[in-house]
C-alpha cells in the first residue's frame, strides 16, 4: 500500500532556528511531491510542488528536497519565525495513481520567540 | 479572484439526512477534488474529477456522491448522513496534477459537518 508518513507529529524551536521537517514515502515510483502548510481553522496552502525528475525546489526561506531512492522528502525552513507555526503536510502522487494525492498526517510546528 | 469556494462553513445534520456541499472555483481549473480531514488521519480523498462530465472515486468514496457539469462547480452530496461522516470536508482544484507542467492544488476554507 502506498502511504506517506510525517514524523514527528510535533515539533517545538525557538525563533531563528534552522529547522528540517521530514516526509517519507513506501514507493519509489513516485510522480511528483507538494508540500503544504495549513493554519488553524483554514485550509492548505501550496508552499512547493516537485517533480519526480528534481531534487530540490526553493522559494524564499524554504527549500524542499526530494530523494526518490531512500523514499524521502524534507523540507527545510531557514531562520525560523513565530508566523511559521502552522502544520506543515506534504502529499505524494505515485505512477499508477494518477490524480490522487496521498497526505502526511503532518507535522505541527510552535516557534517561539 | 475568490479562489476556491466552499459553502456552508458549518453543518449539523441528524443521521439519515441528506445534503450538498457546494465547492466554486473561478480559476479556470479542469482539475477538482474533494478531501475530508479527520484528527492524525491526514486528508482522504473522496471524489475528483479531471473536467466537466468526468468523475471518478478517490480512497474513501462510500456514502459520497458527486458530479460535474460545469468548470466551476464540483458539488459534493451526502446520501444519507452517518456519525462516521463527521469531519472537516475540504475542495481542492488545481490545472493539472499530470505532466511536466502540473500545478499546485489551491484549497478552500473547509465545510466542518457534525452528524449526530
Amino acid at each position: 500500500k502506498q502511504e506517506v508518513t510525517q514524523i514527528p507529529a510535533a515539533l517545538s524551536v525557538p525563533e531563528g532556528e534552522n529547522l528540517v521537517l521530514n516526509c517519507s514515502f513506501t514507493d519509489s515510483a513516485i510522480y511528483n511531491l507538494q508540500w503544504f502548510r495549513q493554519d488553524p481553522g483554514k485550509g492548505l496552502t501550496s508552499l512547493l510542488l516537485i517533480q519526480s525528475s528534481q531534487r530540490e525546489q526553493t522559494s524564499g526561506r524554504l527549500n524542499a528536497s526530494l530523494d526518490k531512492s531512500s523514499g524521502r522528502s524534507t523540507l527545510y525552513i531557514a531562520a525560523s519565525q513565530p508566523g511559521d507555526s502552522a502544520t506543515y503536510l506534504c502529499a505524494a502522487m505515485f505512477s499508477g495513481g494518477y490524480n490522487k494525492l496521498i497526505f502526511g498526517a503532518g507535522t505541527r510546528l510552535a516557534v517561539h520567540p | 479572484n475568490a479562489g476556491v469556494t466552499q459553502t456552508p462553513k458549518f453543518q449539523v445534520l441528524k443521521t439519515g439526512q441528506s445534503m450538498t456541499l457546494q465547492c466554486a472555483q473561478d480559476m479556470n481549473h479542469e482539475y477538482m477534488s474533494w478531501y475530508r480531514q479527520d484528527p492524525g488521519m491526514g486528508l482522504r480523498l473522496i471524489h475528483y474529477s479531471v473536467g466537466a462530465g468526468i468523475t471518478d472515486q478517490g480512497e474513501v468514496p462510500n456514502g459520497y456522491n458527486v458530479s460535474r457539469s460545469t468548470t466551476e462547480d464540483f458539488p459534493l452530496r451526502l446520501l444519507s448522513a452517518a456519525p462516521s461522516q463527521t469531519s472537516v470536508y475540504f475542495c481542492a482544484s488545481s490545472y493539472s496534477l499530470e505532466g511536466p507542467n502540473s500545478s499546485p492544488l489551491h484549497f478552500g476554507n473547509g465545510t466542518r459537518l457534525t452528524v449526530t
